[in-house]
């Protein structure tokens, strides 16, 4: 059973301060993680995605993946109140391109 | 280039019926995936479509089909529906690339109600 574990939230931080989401995954196999933005009664929106170990960074946003520890994470730097919503880690495995997500992360930034 | 588009966006329907809902995917791309979202269970896979075949498919019960046109416009099609079906139905666009690294991008989605 493949699964990817996120801490529900809600996360709540000040406007301007940096956010950090996590994201936890079971299998070694897993080849590509994203990134996606859910606002609330909306579908999801990509923000990013990471193939490699390290960091990748676009704009106010940078992932992080450790493929040896099993997590990618999300940081959100000068976070805005329109950043509130909820962050979902998605997994794509080798055998098939389905996505298993994580439960979401629920972001508030507080103005 | 035009996102990935869903209809009907809204649905309700009652136990016993059957629903069939639409989705075109962005132009060029040539797969189609299915995902379930409900309070409870998240968001979870149903089944991807691509050159008319379905390649993968999620945990969930033959009520739950689907199928892909040359055009790669994709229906689902769910029968004998049941309270626990009621979910936002999200269709994802991707080139379909195997082996990973294939980006999906979502449809507004199909709020569907059973009654």
């Amino acid at each position: 059973q493949k699964e990817v574990e996120q801490n529900s939230g809600p996360l709540s931080v000040p406007e301007g301060a940096i956010a950090s989401l996590n994201c936890t995954y079971s299998d070694r196999v897993s080849q590509s993680f994203f990134w996606y933005r859910q606002y609330s009664g909306k579908s999801p929106e990509l923000i990013m995605s990471i193939y490699s170990n390290g960091d990748k960074e676009d704009g106010r946003f940078t992932a992080q993946l450790n493929k040896a520890s099993q997590y990618v994470s999300l940081l959100i730097r000068d976070s805005q109140p329109s950043d509130s919503a909820t962050y979902l880690c998605a997994v794509q495995y080798n055998a098939g391109n389905m996505l298993t997500f994580g439960g979401g992360t629920r972001l508030m930034v507080k103005p | 280039k035009a996102g990935v588009t869903q209809t009907p966006r809204y649905l309700i329907k009652t136990r016993g019926q059957q629903v069939t809902l639409s989705c075109s995917p962005i132009s060029g791309h040539r797969s189609v995936s299915w995902y379930q979202q409900t309070p409870g269970q998240g968001l979870q896979f149903l089944f991807e479509y691509f050159s008319e075949t379905q390649r993968n498919k999620g945990n969930f019960p033959g009520r739950f089909s689907g199928r892909q046109f040359s055009n790669s416009r994709s229906e689902m099609n769910v029968s004998t529906l049941e309270l626990g079906d009621s979910a936002l139905y999200l269709c994802a666009s991707s080139l379909g690339s195997s082996g990973g690294s294939d980006t999906q991008y979502f449809g507004p989605g199909t709020r569907l109600t059973v009654l």
